[in-house]
């Protein structure tokens, strides 16, 4: 059972498209982060969010977290070739100690 | 600061050879992981630890061990390598369960 559930799972888009990824739980989560993972490499932060509403500001990126704490979603606006990647969002079960688990990824390929 | 620092970066084993991956992190965070992940898929968590001498089981802790006897170092010990152990592992390290986790380059095991 995945506890973190994150949609769609490969997304290929034109460059300047929108698109939308959505990470999903029936938990409640103290925070949510979203990283990104280039091959061969391990994965780096990009966001995290902590109160319920939260919106956050990338640049082109938008991060939300849902008022119950239990989703998450990442909108890209005008995507570009340089957002290509594997996009994962984690967190911290409530009251589940140290834990940190992870969604199991959106692969994102954006096309010139 | 090197961060976190795993070794080796590959290894092949053997069905029922054992080892031990190296993971050292220099920024006195507390909060260490280690995950596994296979092809185009999110990060397991295998173990984790709150702190020196504190160790707990994460997602799928099956097969492999771990101890922080400082809190510096957390090693995972594969044994009785199986091939359903292939795969690339990820330690990381945080100063807390909300705060950005720091992972290291990997390592990519194959078990033959």
């Amino acid at each position: 059972t995945q506890l973190l559930e994150q949609s769609p799972q490969f997304l290929s888009i034109q460059e300047g498209e929108n698109l939308t990824v959505y990470c999903n739980s029936s938990s409640v989560f103290s925070s949510l982060q979203w990283y990104r993972q280039e091959p061969g490499e391990g994965p780096v932060l990009l966001v995290t969010v902590v109160t319920g509403g939260e919106v956050k500001k990338l640049k082109r990126l938008t991060f939300q977290f849902g008022d119950a704490r239990k989703d998450s979603s990442l909108h890209i606006t005008a995507a570009q070739p340089g957002d290509t990647g594997l996009y994962l969002c984690a967190g911290g079960p409530y009251n589940q100690g140290g834990k940190l688990i992870f969604g199991q990824g959106t692969e994102l390929s954006v096309k010139p | 600061n090197a961060g976190v620092t795993q070794t080796p970066k590959f290894r092949i084993l053997k069905i029922g050879q054992s080892m031990t991956l190296q993971c050292t992190q220099d920024m006195n965070h507390n909060y260490m992981y280690w995950y596994r992940q296979d092809p185009g898929m999110g990060l397991k968590l295998i173990y984790y630890s709150v702190g020196a001498g504190i160790t707990d089981k994460g997602e799928v802790p099956n097969g492999y061990n771990v101890s922080r006897s400082t809190t510096e170092d957390f090693p995972l010990r594969l044994e009785l390598a199986a091939p359903s152990q292939t795969s690339v592992y990820f330690c990381a390290s945080s100063y807390s369960l909300n705060t950005e986790a720091f992972f290291g380059q990997g390592t990519r095991l194959t078990v033959v």
